[in-house]
């Protein structure tokens, strides 16, 4: 069965800095896609990146990175330079491919601070 | 600028009214899912369909939920009788599944449900 795992319910970093958001999972399946999606207070849930378990680079889409490490089953979302717009729910999933359905962690509340 | 479209976007009913939740999925996309998110459970998958069949309903409580796709451009997901502990937001998600390709979701704006 897939899991995803989310360990930071909460995280507090100030504007302009980094900020890494942990994401570990766990599938037996070889062949799977991660991805991570925004849900700001409006609610709407908003897709961010997305990472093939067989691409070799590390995804990236502007200021967000997922840091892929196969070995550890882990893809944690890097953002740099923070904005006070980047506060939200984030929420990782795993889809395995093949399959329809994507499992979400139970997400991290980033909150930018001015 | 395609987007999911779901109606209502609030609905307030009382314990063992039906409740039904729609869904326009983005034109074009093969699956259809439905989420529903608390905040003790987060977001668990209820329900999905590909090229309208549905494929997995296995976390949708079957005496009272059911999920329809009458056409390629309507889904539903109906509560009868509606309970209190039914009250979450339900998102409806679209995709465009080609054999093993990992696409992204696209989800609405979600209905948010409060069951009295």
């Amino acid at each position: 069965a897939q899991k995803i795992t989310q360990t930071q319910p909460g995280m507090f970093v100030q504007e302009k800095e980094a900020v890494t958001l942990d994401c570990t999972y766990d599938t037996s399946d070889q062949s799977y896609g991660l991805f991570w999606y925004k849900q700001p207070s409006s609610g709407e849930m908003i897709f961010l990146i997305y990472q093939g378990s067989y691409d070799e680079q590390n995804a990236t889409e502007g200021r967000y990175s997922l840091n892929f490490q196969k070995a550890r089953k882990s893809a944690n979302l890097v953002i740099s330079a923070s904005q006070l717009g980047d506060s939200a729910m984030y929420f990782c999933a795993m889809r395995l491919r093949g399959a329809q359905k994507l499992v979400f962690g139970q997400g991290t509340r980033l909150t930018i601070n001015p | 600028d395609a987007r999911v479209t779901q109606t209502p976007r609030d609905k307030v009913t009382e314990m063992g009214q039906e409740v039904t939740m729609r869904c326009q999925p983005i034109l074009g996309h093969n699956t259809v899912f439905w989420y529903r998110q608390t905040m003790m459970q987060g977001l668990e998958l209820l329900a999905y369909f590909r090229n309208r069949a549905p494929l997995d309903d296995s976390g949708m409580p079957k005496d009272r939920f059911s999920a329809e796709m009458p056409d390629a451009t309507l889904a539903t997901l109906k509560i009868q009788p509606s309970e209190p502990r039914d009250s979450a937001v339900y998102f409806c998600a679209s995709g465009l599944v080609l054999g093993t390709d990992t696409g992204e979701l696209f989800f609405g704006e979600g209905s948010r449900l409060t069951v009295l």
